[in-house]
């Protein structure tokens, strides 16, 4: 159990445009959604944190405007990389936690997105 | 704002023997978890094991162990038998309460296992 789902695995995409990135819990309801960032040889880096049906709490330094995060439903919760750059490039993860409803207290990790901005 | 220390960038182990990796934190809570998560070249972050910061037991979990000494802030993991499979990259993590916070990471620890 405790299954979480991420899409697109890999994307590409010109620099300008912009990319969603799709997180999902597959057999258990999150009432709260991280996403995380993860640039090559180093570690994971909390960007922000969503709560289902409320706005997302974005790290120092995250531009909110940038990474758009909507947590529409305990299920799903998707992340939006607007104009992208170069720079944006990295390997992003989610993690979903249960909460009391579900049983779940754990966080647990989807597989990653590498996003890739030429 | 807390910290997760790991020293050690890199450990090489022969196939069956043991190995301890060092993570080291800093808090001012009382009320914490700690974990050891394994990312292998896949990519997906597996946990490995998790300590209740109130408990004075050591977790431990089938090969791996760990030595939680909370007045010294350290969190050592220790995998015995070492297998070829344990070759990953190790991070230490540490989250307050067992709330809704995201965790911390420490920079990780590359595993390297001689057959």
């Amino acid at each position: 159990g405790a299954v979480v789902s991420q899409h697109p695995s890999r994307v590409i995409c010109k620099s300008g445009t912009s990319v969603k990135i799709e997180c999902r819990s597959l057999d258990f309801q999150a009432t709260t959604m991280f996403w995380y960032r993860q640039f090559p040889k180093q570690s994971l880096m909390l960007m922000a944190t969503s709560n289902e049906g409320s706005k997302a709490t974005y790290e120092q330094g995250v531009e909110k405007d940038k990474f758009l995060i909507n947590h529409a439903s305990l299920t799903l919760s998707t992340l939006t990389v607007t104009s992208a750059h170069p720079e944006d490039s990295s390997f992003y993860i989610c993690s979903a936690r249960g909460g009391r409803t579900s049983g779940v207290y754990e966080q647990y990790f989807g597989p990653g997105t590498r996003l890739t901005v030429t | 704002a807390q910290t997760v220390t790991q020293s050690q960038p890199e450990m090489s182990v022969q196939e069956a023997e043991t190995v301890t990796l060092s993570c080291t934190y800093d808090t001012s809570e009382s009320d914490y978890y700690l974990f050891w998560y394994k990312q292998p070249p896949s990519r997906q972050m597996i946990l490995v094991i998790r300590q209740e910061a109130y408990k004075q037991q050591n977790a431990t979990e089938n090969r791996f162990s760990v030595n939680f000494q909370k007045a010294a802030k350290s969190f050592s993991l220790k995998i015995s038998d070492s297998q070829l499979g344990d070759a990953a990259m190790y991070f230490c993590a540490y989250i307050i309460g067992f709330g809704a916070d995201g965790l911390t990471f420490g920079k990780g620890t590359h595993l390297i296992i001689q057959p």
